[in-house]
């Protein structure tokens, strides 16, 4: 079965850089697209965007776009998020999740999820 | 973009009774080529991540009780708990995944009554 580890926790101050990440197993990580959600404290979910690994081919959300950057190495199976600048709005829990598919880089409901690393931002 | 918008914001259920939420999309999500709505429901229970329990509107995902269901074509959708139990309690949530960005709803919390 499917499965995605997320990096633990982090504590890190405003201005600070960061880089968490997301390890697939179970099935070809490379053939289904991996997306990061936030969720901010008591709010609901974000779709930040969605990376290809094989070819890394990469969706933003305009809301997210140029906040944060998404990668992926796919001969560790391993998605990221990271931010060059972390400010105090960037405290939130963040997922990262399967895409589901029925084709070529089709894009479908996300059907495995990682277990969510939390992030705060504070001076 | 697509704008999902939930209703209600919250609910409260007697234990066995029905559970109704609502989700409308801005624009139809439903593909003419494939006759697929490209609407999915989650749920999230509190200190957990999301879990996809229907997907093309009207899919259960494997596992999933029958007691949930999901209905509605276009741009208007249901997903109903027929009997709801104890452990339903939780927010449920649903997504568009159509076009990008994929965006979900504001989120509908659960409760007993």
């Amino acid at each position: 079965e499917a499965q995605l580890v997320q990096s633990g926790a982090e504590v890190k101050k405003p201005g600070e850089s960061l880089k968490i990440s997301c390890k697939g197993s179970g099935y070809n990580f490379t053939n289904y697209w991996i997306g990061w959600v936030r969720q901010m404290p008591g709010k609901g979910l974000e779709w930040m965007g969605i990376i290809y690994p094989d070819d890394s081919d990469t969706r933003y959300s305009p809301s997210f776009q140029g906040q944060a950057t998404i990668s992926a190495d796919k001969s560790i199976s391993t998605a990221y998020l990271q931010w060059s600048s972390l400010k105090a709005s960037d405290t939130a829990m963040y997922y990262c999740a399967r895409l589901d598919r029925d084709g070529y880089k089709s894009i479908h409901s996300f059907d495995y999820w990682g277990q969510g690393t939390l992030v705060t931002v504070s001076s | 973009d697509i704008v999902v918008t939930q209703s209600p914001d919250s609910l409260a259920v007697s234990l066995g009774e029905r559970a109704t939420i609502n989700c409308k999309s801005s624009q139809s999500v439903l593909y003419s080529a494939n006759k697929n709505n490209y609407l999915a429901w989650y749920q999230q229970k509190p200190g957990q991540p999301p879990k996809l329990l229907i997907y093309w509107a009207s899919t259960r995902e494997s596992g999933v009780p029958d007691r949930f269901s999901g209905s509605g074509s276009g741009t208007d959708f249901t997903l109903t708990i027929s009997s709801l139990q104890a452990e339903d309690v939780a927010v449920y949530y649903c997504q568009q995944y159509y076009s990008t960005p994929l965006t979900f709803g504001g989120g509908t919390k659960v409760e007993i009554k």
